[in-house]
């Protein structure tokens, strides 16, 4: 079946606007999480959705960034006031997982580049 | 938080030759993963290994939870091989919070022809 699709794969915009980012999970995949990944910081944690609450948000670097995920699927990813650190490239991942214990094999999308001018 | 410590940051090989990479992680887990990114930026599932040995191909991984490593065996290199391959880990069972992944820094990994 289908991977993890991310769009859009590019985005360019200006310091102090908004962006939204959009993840599809695997079909079936319950758990839904995103990650950044940039040159200084490596790749890093930031939300972790169980269906559509989203239990540990703990990676989110400030408040300037929201996530939502409906219908168990679909997540959306909202950076508000871009700045120019938020550059990075923003990967979506998802799993099976159903409790904590359990087999918990991620599985990563291509990823959308975020350049804030 | 856990650490996760990679070695050798960098590898130089020729076509054909092995190698081995090195995750340590600082605490018990419940999921150990590699991973290959490719030149495009892609994370390549390779192996889930909690614990055990397992083989694909040309690349095998060993986990010794009690002792906190993992090791990635890559025999007779490709060209294709080139990338950086990261160890991630998670400890959901430990109560720490979720599933999120901790990964390492990564084996930034060249193979010349």
């Amino acid at each position: 079946g289908a991977g993890v699709s991310q769009s859009p794969s590019n985005k360019v915009t200006e310091k102090g606007k908004d962006v939204e980012l959009r993840c599809d999970p695997i079909s079936g995949h319950t758990a839904l999480y995103w990650y950044r990944q940039s040159l200084g910081q490596g790749l890093e944690f930031l939300i972790y959705f169980q269906g559509n609450s989203a239990p540990d948000k703990s990676g989110l670097p400030s408040d300037r960034f929201s996530a939502e995920r409906t219908g168990g699927s679909v997540s959306t990813l909202t950076i508000q006031r871009t700045q120019q650190e938020d550059s990075a490239v923003y990967l979506c991942a998802s799993s099976l997982a159903s409790h904590l214990g359990s087999y918990n094999e991620q599985f990563f999308g291509p990823g959308t580049r975020l350049t804030v001018l | 938080g856990i650490q996760v410590e990679q070695s050798p940051p960098d590898l130089i090989l020729q076509e054909g030759a092995n190698s081995t990479l090195r995750c340590n992680f600082s605490d018990s887990v419940n999921n150990l993963q590699w991973f290959h990114q490719n030149p495009w930026g892609q994370l390549i599932n390779l192996f889930y290994i909690p614990s055990g040995t397992k083989q694909n191909g040309r690349l095998s991984a060993t986990t010794v939870a009690t002792e906190r490593y993992s090791l990635l065996y890559i025999s007779s290199s490709q060209t294709t091989d080139s990338g950086v391959y990261f160890c991630a880990v998670d400890q959901s069972y430990s109560g720490a919070g979720s599933y999120q992944l901790t990964f390492g820094k990564g084996t930034k990994l060249s193979v010349i022809p």
